[in-house]
């Protein structure tokens, strides 16, 4: 079966770096979404890796490496406002996008 | 701006009575999807169009239908809601390839509640 894991919660602190891990096991790779969902919202688009390495985009970073079936977000200079659920996302071989069920990430002061 | 809206936010409906809930864009994409979300759970998929092609997960139950009868607008009908459908329902678009590798853009969600 297709599976993709995350860790359920997070705790960081505000002006600190976390990074938030997500493991897969697809039929097949053609890239890896990272998206955002505040409470109650709809999941806004974060990045997307398709070759391996790290993409850096402002505070959020997020790296792959298919060998591994291994992904990263790395979120630096944490804000209250980035409290929120990080969602993996892996598009298999259909072309199918395959979700994780996210991490909640909770920053405290 | 170009976007994705769901109507309505809030949905309450009775135990068997059918609701509808509607999705526009205006960002002219060709794919558009609908998701079930429940609280701290992926979204779950339940069909999506490539233009006017209908393409209906495998288990996505008889009970959810789903019409579009243009480019902009994706209605989701669930004929007789049961409890279990409770949830926050997501619709999505993205662009000319129908494949997940565009990225999907999301509406707000209509959280629908049965009574």
């Amino acid at each position: 079966g297709q599976n993709i894991d995350q860790p359920t919660e997070m705790t960081a602190t505000e002006g600190a770096i976390v990074q938030i891990n997500c493991t897969y096991q697809t039929s097949g790779f053609n890239g890896l979404f990272w998206y955002q969902q505040h409470a109650g919202e709809a999941p806004t688009f974060l990045s997307y890796n398709v070759l391996d390495g790290l993409e850096e985009k402002g505070r959020f970073s997020s790296f792959l490496s298919r060998s591994k079936g291994y992904s990263y977000l790395l979120l630096k200079e944490l804000q209250m406002k980035d409290s929120a659920s990080y969602l993996c996302a892996v598009v298999d071989s259909n072309y199918q996008l395959i979700w994780g069920a996210g991490t909640k990430l909770i920053i405290k002061p | 701006d170009a976007m994705v809206i769901q109507n309505p936010r809030y949905q309450v409906t009775q135990f068997g009575k059918p609701v509808t809930l509607s999705c526009s864009q205006t960002l002219n994409h060709n794919v558009m999807y609908w998701y079930q979300q429940k609280s701290s759970q992926a979204p779950k998929l339940l069909f999506h169009y490539y233009d006017k092609d209908f393409n209906n997960e495998a288990d996505t139950p008889d009970n959810f239908q789903s019409r579009r009868p243009n480019t902009s607008f994706c209605f989701l009908d669930i004929r007789s809601p049961g409890l279990g459908d409770a949830a926050m329902y997501l619709c999505a678009t993205s662009r000319a390839s129908g494949g997940p590798t565009d990225t999907q853009y999301f509406g707000p969600g209509t959280r629908l509640t049965v009574l």
